[in-house]
């Protein structure tokens, strides 16, 4: 298995409480994704890094932001944390994205079980 | 990036048969990749098919894809009860998923 984890598993907040999600990952990839599943959505993007400090925005990034420091670590912080981003989060990695170099396979970590009351 | 719609959305069937669920997409892409996720778990990448190929097999796994329709298909041979999860296809640039196919094999 790809060596990807997320901290925390599980968190359950309050409403306007400022949240972060960590994924780390001991593979040297170079990029790293956060993904929200929610029943009936599928797994939707809200933004992902190609580099260090390089991040873009997914199809549902109102509400968050994300920092990438090193290589190894992608945060996703919620500012203030609403109802509606009850979810679980995904964090995934890959090697290379896109064209016909490299593999474009992601790992995906465990998820966390975010509930905002 | 584009969202792939599988097809059906859930799919039950008995241990032994096979089990085929379907893809289609909008764009042009340079691979196309098929996902299993187990209940409550990460996603698992399954098998990648690029452009150029028509079939790739993988085990009990079978992919075609047809890029003048747009559309790939999964086939699982001789399902096993372990094989119930959600199946998932995305493509290449920054990926992006459906809904997903729900697979139940009754034991």
């Amino acid at each position: 298995d790809a060596g990807i984890t997320q901290s925390p598993r599980h968190k359950v907040t309050e409403t306007g409480t400022p949240v972060t999600l960590r994924c780390h990952q001991t593979e040297n990839h170079r990029y790293m994704y956060w993904y929200r599943q929610d029943p009936g959505h599928g797994l939707r993007l809200i933004h992902y890094s190609y580099g260090v400090k390089d991040t873009d925005k997914g199809e549902v990034s109102d509400g968050y932001s994300v920092s990438r420091s090193k290589t190894e670590d992608f945060l996703l912080t919620l500012e203030s944390a609403t109802s509606s981003q009850t979810s679980v989060y995904f964090c995934a990695i890959s090697e290379a994205a896109g064209g016909n170099g490299g593999t474009d396979t992601q790992y995906f970590g465990p998820g966390t079980r975010l509930t905002v009351l | 990036s584009q969202q792939g719609e599988e097809d059906p959305q859930a799919l039950s069937i008995q241990e032994g048969e096979n089990a085929t669920m379907n893809c289609s997409y909008k764009t042009s892409i340079n691979n196309l990749q098929w996902y299993r996720q187990n209940s409550g778990r990460g996603l698992v990448h399954l098998i990648l098919i690029r452009s150029n190929e028509r079939e790739k097999h993988s085990g009990r796994l079978r992919v075609t894809l047809d890029t003048s329709k747009k559309s790939s298909s999964l086939l699982i041979t001789a399902s096993r009860a372990a094989d119930t999860a959600s199946y998932f296809c995305a493509f290449d640039y920054i990926p992006t998923f459906g809904r997903g196919t729900s697979l139940i094999v009754h034991p």
